[in-house]
Formats: structure tokens, sequence, C-alpha cells
């Protein structure tokens, strides 16, 4: 079985600095799919990146990139120039595109806090 | 596009009554849909898994006579909480996937009293 492990529960950052948020992932596949969903107060799941497999380049979107290491099954998230607005619970996701497609293994999230 | 709605939004009830939770995709349509628990502080928990015109998949340890789910079409899945106690007290989360990628709905906050 897959699993996701998210060993920071809590980070801080000042605004308009830099912050890295960890994930390391379980699994036997070869294609899958790695996601960051950011969940505010509202409690919405905002999709923030997502990153195939298959792909050696890094994913960015804007202010957010990944550090994708297949190898070591690491995803990180690196938020650049932080916002009060980019306060939230972070969550990092796998899907396998096999078998039960499109299931999402969350881990335990990561509350990051954004320092005026 | 890809927006998800949840009704209600928020619902309170008595102990013992049945509770109906709608998700919709409003732009797209689904294959299968996913419904999730969420206590405070914690992380999704998977519930059971949805596909158009067949059974729903639940997950071990979820009763699926309490957690009954139906998805009629492929815009629509409802989760019923029946006879529900306190302890169904807790913050429900569908989501909705054309293809690879899943759309959460904004949430269904369950009060049981």
């Amino acid at each position: 079985a897959q699993t996701v492990t998210q060993s920071q529960p809590e980070m801080s950052v000042q605004e308009a600095e830099t912050v890295t948020l960890s994930c390391t992932y379980d699994t036997s596949e070869s294609d899958y799919y790695l996601f960051w969903y950011k969940q505010p107060p509202s409690r919405q799941m905002i999709l923030v990146i997502r990153q195939e497999a298959y792909k050696q380049q890094n994913a960015t979107e804007n202010r957010f990139s990944v550090n994708f290491q297949k190898a070591a099954k690491s995803f990180s998230l690196k938020i650049s120039d932080s916002q009060l607005g980019d306060a939230a619970m972070y969550f990092c996701a796998y899907s396998q595109l096999s078998g039960s497609a499109r299931q999402l293994t969350f881990g335990s999230g990561t509350q990051l806090t954004v320092l005026p | 596009g890809a927006v998800v709605s949840q009704h209600p939004s928020r619902v309170i009830c008595k102990s013992g009554t049945s509770v109906k939770i709608e998700c919709r995709s409003l732009d797209f349509q689904a294959t299968t849909m996913f419904w999730y628990r969420q206590f405070p502080k914690q992380s999704l928990m998977l519930m059971a898994t949805s596909n158009e015109g067949s059974k729903a998949t639940y997950e071990q340890g979820v009763e699926k006579d309490k957690f009954l789910i139906n998805h009629a079409s492929l815009t629509l899945s409802t989760l019923t909480v029946t006879s529900a106690h306190p302890e169904d007290s807790s913050f429900y989360i569908c989501s909705a996937s054309p293809l690879y990628e899943q759309f959460f709905g904004p949430g269904t906050r369950l009060t049981v009293l």
C-alpha cells in the first residue's frame, strides 16, 4: 500500500521569505501523480501544484515549485515570497494510475503560519 | 471550470435521524466521486469511492449500512448518514474526478445533537 509522510506538523515563515515543506512517499509503482493541496481556514481544498512521475522537470506554478526526487521518493514544496494568504494546512497527496485510479492518499498535513 | 458544489454546507440534526448530503460537479462529468471525512486538525480520511451506475466501494472500517452512497448520474453523488449519532459529527468532503485529478467540494459540517 502507498503511504505519504509529512514530518513537519507545523511550520512558520516570515512574510516575503521562502519556506520548504517536506513530503516523502512509498510506492512500488513507476507511474503516478503527486499533488500539493492547500486547505485554508475555509476548509476548501485547493490544488496548488501537480507533478507527473514520468516527467523529470520539476513543476512550477508562480511562487510555488516542487523538488521531485523520484529515486529518493521525495516531493517537497517551496513557497517563495510568502504571503499572508498562504497561511493554511498543506497536504501532500499521491495518486496511482492503475487499479483504483485517481484515489488519493494524503499525508498528515503541515500547518503553515505566515508571520507579518 | 472544474467546480464541485456540496449541499448543505452545515447541518444540525437530532440523534437517530438521517441526513443527506449532495455533491454535484457543475461543469464537468465525473466518472468517479469520492467521499471523505475530516476531523479537526487531521487529514482527510477516504470513506468510499463511487462510480456512476454502480455500487460504492467502501474503505475498511466504514459501515456501508450507515453511510449510504448513491451515484445516480455523472454529475451527482449523495451521501446519506442513517440513524445519525453524535460520534458521526464531523466535516464531510466530496470530490469529483473526470480523469486523474480530483476537484473538491467545499465540505459539509454535520453536527448531531
